[in-house]
């Protein structure tokens, strides 16, 4: 099976502008996850998604938003880009169908950098 | 709220020497409880996961972790490290559809 994967890798932006980010889950799941990890704040939940309905939402402003597909893929997007948003975006994913399906698969994420 | 402490920013360890890594998380009901680990430019890895049952689990990569709750204890460990195991190390905890992690340790492995 194919893991989480994460487009683009890299992204350079410049502050104002806005970014989106995309999420391809392992195939079969349908429960998305994304985190922001930088190296002040560490590991911090942005929110998460189950068949296209958010369930959970982090502590971030609302510039941070998020939606899910049918097709269980998933897009983040930050609006009027600040400095700080510079981070690794990870996004993970889990099947959430037993007890075990609480085991989430995380992606190589997208390194953003604002400018 | 749930939280994780990971006590040890960073931890220094000779290759073949035993490895510990110590995580106390704060939820007052049974937790569920995950070690990752990150390579430098990579996403997380899952190691091992407790939910329930059995307090000592076993995870990819020889590592194990004991669950104790009497201590609010996750602590993760390795017999013999090498040089591979050199990387970054979070302890999670699960509730409401999230995962909650400590700040993480990191491991560098001396030849």
């Amino acid at each position: 099976k194919a893991g989480v994967t994460q487009t683009p890798r890299y992204l350079i932006k410049t502050r104002g502008q806005q970014v989106t980010l995309s999420c391809s889950p392992i195939s079969g799941h349908r429960s998305v996850s994304w985190y922001q990890q930088t190296p002040g704040q560490g590991l911090q939940f942005l929110f998460e998604y189950f068949s296209e309905t958010q369930r959970n939402k982090g502590n971030f402003p609302g510039r941070f938003s998020g939606r899910q597909f049918s097709n269980s893929r998933s897009e983040m997007n930050v609006s009027t880009l600040e400095l700080g948003d510079s981070a690794l975006y990870l996004c993970a994913s889990s099947s959430r169908t037993t007890a075990s399906s609480y085991e989430q698969y995380f992606g190589p994420g997208t390194r953003l950098t604002v400018t | 709220a749930q939280s994780v402490t990971q006590p040890d920013i960073h931890i220094t360890v000779s290759e073949g020497a035993s490895l510990e890594l110590r995580c106390n998380y704060s939820y007052g009901a049974t937790p569920y409880l995950f070690w990752y680990v990150q390579s430098p430019g990579q996403g997380l890895q899952l190691l091992l996961k407790y939910f329930s049952g059995d307090t000592l689990v076993q995870g990819i990569k020889g590592f194990e972790a004991e669950f104790k709750r009497s201590q609010s204890s996750f602590n993760l460990r390795k017999p013999s490290v090498h040089w591979s195991d050199a990387a970054e190390y979070f302890c999670a905890v699960f509730n409401d559809y999230k995962l909650s992690f400590g700040a993480g340790t990191t491991v560098t492995v001396r030849a």
